[in-house]
């Protein structure tokens, strides 16, 4: 069966501090891959999607990146973090219709 | 793009009753609309969905309903239980490669007893 995992599960950061979020799928292969953000007691915004290794859409104009460097990993990433980034990070894979959810990151932006 | 508004933001039933939470879409190409449930510190888990070529769908206590021509769709919860509190998200997809969706802002639904 298929698994997703993320990390770290929790992050403290000072503003201006670099970012970089992991996730991984497991027994899957070329699977759609998503990163949201879930802002406190808000709904779920999408930040970047990706179909394939190296092809990147993103939907939300602001200082975050992200990378797919293998076929199963899919990395968030910021040069300089600032205070509205702090959030939980969910990152999610799919193919076809269906999204499943990792157990996300929870980042606070001191 | 896409839109999805969902109401009523809160939701507050007595065990046992029934619970309706309703969505708007805006983009008539969207063809795939699941439902999620999030847990008070836990991620979304995907409980039900209903594609485009299809009216309803039950499962158990759950049902979704949708209308093409009225752009909007349905999640019923039936009997509720103190377990089904919770934030419930309704998301529809662009339809574009990778099926991405998009969410409504969820409802926070709590059944006490």
């Amino acid at each position: 069966s298929q698994t997703i995992h993320q990390w770290p599960a929790t992050l403290v950061q000072p503003v201006g501090s670099p970012l970089s979020l992991e996730c991984t799928v497991e027994g899957t292969s070329n699977p759609n891959l998503y990163w949201y953000r879930q802002a406190a007691g808000r709904g779920l915004q999408l930040l970047f999607y990706s179909v394939g290794i190296g092809q990147i859409s993103s939907e939300v104009p602001q200082n975050l990146s992200a990378s797919r460097p293998q076929d199963r990993q899919f990395i968030l990433s910021s040069k300089k973090l600032l205070l509205s980034d702090s959030g939980f990070y969910l990152c999610a894979w799919g193919q076809g219709d269906e999204q499943y959810f990792g157990p996300g990151t929870r980042l606070t932006v001191t | 793009g896409e839109n999805v508004e969902q109401h009523p933001s809160t939701l507050s039933v007595q065990e046992g009753d029934s619970a309706v939470i309703k969505c708007t879409y805006s983009d008539s190409a969207s063809n795939y609309f699941p439902w999620y449930k999030q847990e008070l510190g836990k991620r979304p888990q995907l409980i039900i969905d209903i594609r485009s070529n299809v009216g309803e769908k039950k499962d158990q206590r759950i049902a979704v309903t949708l209308n093409k021509t009225a752009k909007h769709f349905s999640l019923h919860i039936t009997e509720t239980q103190p377990e089904d509190s919770a934030v419930y998200f309704c998301a529809a997809s662009i339809n574009q490669a990778g099926t991405a969706l998009i969410f409504g802002k969820g409802t926070t639904l709590s059944v006490s007893s």
